[in-house]
This record gives C-alpha cells, structure tokens and sequence, in this order.
C-alpha cells in the first residue's frame, strides 16, 4: 500500500538560510499534518491542513509557513533558520470519511532537518 | 488543553517478559481517541495500537494489549512474550473525537530488551 512521501529525507541548511519540506499523502487523503521532533522530544503538532485550506495551528513559529495545494501535496517553509530548527519534521495524512478508522493519522518517513 | 504525562522515561525487560507502559492524560472531552507509537532507531512512527474512549472493551492487537481506564484517564500498555524487535521509544497520544484533530503526544519511554 502506498505511504506517505516526504522529501528530501535529509536537509543540510546554514543559519539564516531558507528550506522547503515536501509531503506527498497518501492518494485520497484530504488532511495533511506536520509535525516537529526535536532531538530527545515528542513530536510537536505544528500545522495541519484540510482541503487545502489551514484547519489547525499550533506551535508553529511566523518564520514557518505551509500550504497545500491542489494535489493535496503540502510544503512547509521554513526561513531565516536558526540552530533550534535542527529536528525531525513529520508529515502525517488521514482522510475525513472512512468507514476503517476515520482521521487516522499515517506518518511519513520524516525529513532530518540539520541547521549548521 | 489536554496533556499526556508517560511517567516512565525508561523501562526494560528480559526477552520473552511482559512489561506494562504506563500513561495517563487530562481531558475535559468524553469522546476521544487514544495511541500507543512505537519509534525505533529508524526514528519511523509507527501505531502500535487504538482505543476509541467510548468503548470499554480494551484494544488488543497480538502481543500488545491495553488497559484503559476512562474515569481514572488511564492508559497502559502491556507488552507480551517480549522480543528484540520491540526496543524502541514508546509515546502515548490523545486525539479529540470528531473532524481531523491534532495528536497530542506524551514525553516517551524508551524500552530496552535485554536478551
């Protein structure tokens, strides 16, 4: 069965310089979620998306923004990195109306954030 | 704001031993959805296990099985004939019922097993 996809898998960035996550949901999802781990942590719900329009919010700081877009793929820009910003970020995706298990939220792999 | 609190930083076992996580969480909700993930070194998250809070039966799924109390909001899992493979970091999550909810994790257990 098909997974979620997260691209790249591993992001070199230097301080103050800018990077874009990608997540591919799995096909039919319509929910996209990110989440951030920092090193030793649990993940933090930073931003999620339905339909293409920003469902929820959390800790997510203004140098941070995301969207999805029409083929239900999300980016989440990321600028001005600071050291802090080094973590594991992880795209999840459900889908709304399922008679198995409805918002299950599956993971993607994460992409490895390192800001030198 | 619901919180979840894993008491336990660390834990181990002997190979073929059960061992029990504990979790607990605050909620003012009634209808909820509550995760056991497992993350190995790969750093993957993976769902162990599901309850859903209006059910009473617990949730079973091969050698892991839970115990759920609603009133007490409690919430451990207990880890049968334990093997290799299943040294990892634990976290417990909550989910509110309803629409597409955010999980909200707890700090983690990390299980060693010991051969």
């Amino acid at each position: 069965a098909a997974g979620v996809i997260q691209s790249p898998r591993h992001l070199i960035k230097e301080k103050r310089e800018t990077a874009t996550l990608k997540c591919y949901p799995i096909p039919r999802h319509d929910t996209v979620y990110w989440y951030q781990q920092g090193p030793g942590q649990d993940p933090q719900f930073l931003i999620s998306f339905y339909e293409k329009m920003q469902s929820d919010k959390g800790s997510i700081p203004d140098r941070f923004s995301a969207q999805q877009f029409s083929d239900y793929h999300s980016e989440l820009n990321m600028s001005s990195l600071e050291l802090g910003d080094s973590a594991l970020y992880f795209c999840a995706s459900s889908l709304r109306f399922s008679s198995g298990s409805p918002y299950e939220q599956y993971f993607g792999p994460g992409t490895r954030l390192t800001v030198t | 704001a619901q919180t979840v609190t894993q008491s336990q930083p660390e834990m181990s076992v002997q190979e073929a031993e059960t061992v029990t996580l504990s979790c607990t969480y605050d909620t003012s909700e009634s209808d909820y959805y509550l995760f056991w993930y497992k993350q190995p070194p790969s750093r993957q998250m993976i769902l162990v296990i599901r309850q859903e809070a209006y059910k009473q039966q617990n949730a079973t799924e091969n050698r892991f099985s839970v115990n759920f109390q609603k009133a007490a909001k409690s919430f451990s899992l207990k880890i049968s004939d334990s093997q290799l493979g299943d040294a990892a970091m634990y976290f417990c999550a909550y989910r509110r019922d309803g629409s597409n909810y955010k999980l909200t994790f707890g700090k983690g257990t990390l299980l060693t097993v010991n051969p």
